[in-house]
């Protein structure tokens, strides 16, 4: 079964500090991978996701994952925080659940606090 | 134009009770799913309908009970509340399903308190 982890459920930096959010997945076939953002009391919005065409992928508000298959990582970054990224970060795998249906399979969060 | 909808945004109950939660995609799309938020933030798919046909039931209790009247609709009944479905439940929809480097989009969120 395709799984991601996500170290660290609280990380906090100061404003225009490098974000490093990291997810790490499991899976024996080549995985598509996503980062989503919640902030407060909103739905999901996704920021990006990896379809094996490029492996540094660049989303929206200025983050950018890097797939390594040797490490079996997919890390979210920022070069410089700004208050408004403080929110809930979730790393998801697309996995399939029986025929060509596909779910995604969340971490369990990464909270982002950004001090000014 | 909200993408996504759900209604009601907040639902306070009593345990025993029976209700509904209602989602709307106006985005064309073929699948939509929802999903259930706990108390620590951790996501889990509960179902997923592909016009109009159930393609994905998680191991979840039958109380829960999922309706599509037509694809851009996925009301979610839940009967005898109890006090652990106290969450936030998310509907989401993506284009066809069948892909898994598809994107799927999040309504805002129902949040439920039974008491």
């Amino acid at each position: 079964a395709q799984s991601v982890t996500q170290l660290g459920s609280h990380v906090s930096v100061s404003e225009g500090a490098l974000v490093l959010l990291r997810c790490n997945y499991s899976s024996s076939v080549p995985p598509y991978l996503f980062w989503y953002v919640q902030y407060p009391n909103q739905g999901l919005q996704l920021l990006l996701k990896y379809t094996s065409a490029a492996t540094l992928v660049k989303g929206i508000n200025g983050f950018e994952a890097e797939f390594k298959k040797s490490e079996t990582s997919f890390h979210l970054t920022k070069p410089s925080a700004h208050m408004s990224d403080a929110a809930e970060y979730f790393c998801a795998v697309s996995s399939n659940s029986g025929g060509s249906n596909y779910k995604l399979t969340f971490g369990k969060g990464t909270l982002l606090t950004v001090n000014p | 134009d909200t993408a996504v909808s759900q209604t009601p945004k907040y639902l306070v109950t009593q345990m025993g009770n029976d209700k509904s939660i209602k989602c709307e995609q106006n985005l064309g799309h073929d699948t939509m799913y929802w999903y259930k938020q706990d108390s620590k933030k951790f996501l889990k798919i509960m179902f997923s309908y592909n016009n109009k046909e159930l393609i994905i039931n998680e191991t979840v209790p039958n109380r829960f009970s999922p309706k599509s009247p037509d694809k851009a609709h996925l009301n979610l009944h839940i009967n005898s509340l109890e006090l652990g479905d106290s969450a936030v439940y998310f509907c989401a929809s993506s284009q066809e399903g069948g892909l898994a480097r598809e994107t799927q989009y999040f309504g805002p969120g129902t949040r439920l308190l039974v008491l």
